[in-house]
């Protein structure tokens, strides 16, 4: 089985930079995923991890340790529209992503 | 870029009923995975199916059954209704074998069980 670990709610400030971590346990490992879902939305792939190290896609980074069972979603300059719930899942040996509960993202002004 | 399609988009049931939710796959896709999402959660797996078989469910009753067609649309259907099913049922289509089998989602169907 899996267990995903995240925090449940996190706030910052427009422009600034968060950091989201996410901790897991799993038996076989076959890549990190990150997802974005806006309120009343279906969630949106962000990023996706295999092999230890930093991926950056434009603002988004996600970085991941697998003998720490690690990972994390950088955000830069922020922006109000990155407000929404960042969904970190993990496919075990059967390839299916597992969820964990989301973290809620607010950026303040 | 989406592409996956889910009906209705709301509905409401009675404790007891049975409902079917349905999904059109992402062109190019042969892989749909359900997820039931309730409020202030994560994604729950629920099963997902390949090539019409079912190939891999998670911790869900026997109630909750789905099916696949020849064009990789999908149903989903859960009998014997009951008030906790009340939740966002997710759709999200892939195309198994590729290296990163990232999931596109559908919008869901918002159920909701009284």
């Amino acid at each position: 089985g899996q267990n995903i670990d995240q925090p449940t709610e996190m706030t910052a400030t427009e422009g600034a930079i968060v950091q989201i971590n996410c901790t897991y346990q799993t038996s076989g490992f076959n890549g990190l995923f990150w997802y974005q879902q806006h309120a009343g939305e279906a969630p949106t792939f962000l990023s996706y991890n295999v092999l230890d190290g930093l991926e950056e896609k434009g603002r988004f980074s996600s970085f991941l340790s697998r003998s720490k069972g690690y990972s994390y979603l950088l955000l830069k300059e922020l922006q109000m529209k990155d407000s929404a719930s960042y969904l970190c899942a993990v496919a075990g040996g059967s390839y299916i992503p597992t969820f964990g509960r989301g973290t809620s993202l607010i950026v303040h002004p | 870029e989406t592409g996956v399609t889910q009906s209705p988009t709301h509905l409401i049931k009675t404790r007891g009923q049975q409902v079917t939710l349905r999904c059109s796959s992402q062109s190019g896709h042969n892989t749909v995975s359900w997820y039931q999402q309730a409020l202030g959660q994560g994604p729950q797996f629920i099963f997902q199916y390949y090539r019409e078989e079912e190939n891999g469910r998670g911790n869900f009753p026997p109630r909750f059954s789905g099916l696949q067609f020849p064009n990789y649309s999908s149903e989903l259907n859960v009998n014997a209704l009951e008030l906790d099913d009340s939740a966002l049922y997710l759709c999200a289509s892939s195309f198994q074998g590729a290296t990163n089998e990232k999931l596109f989602f559908g919008s869901g169907t918002q159920l909701s069980v009284l």
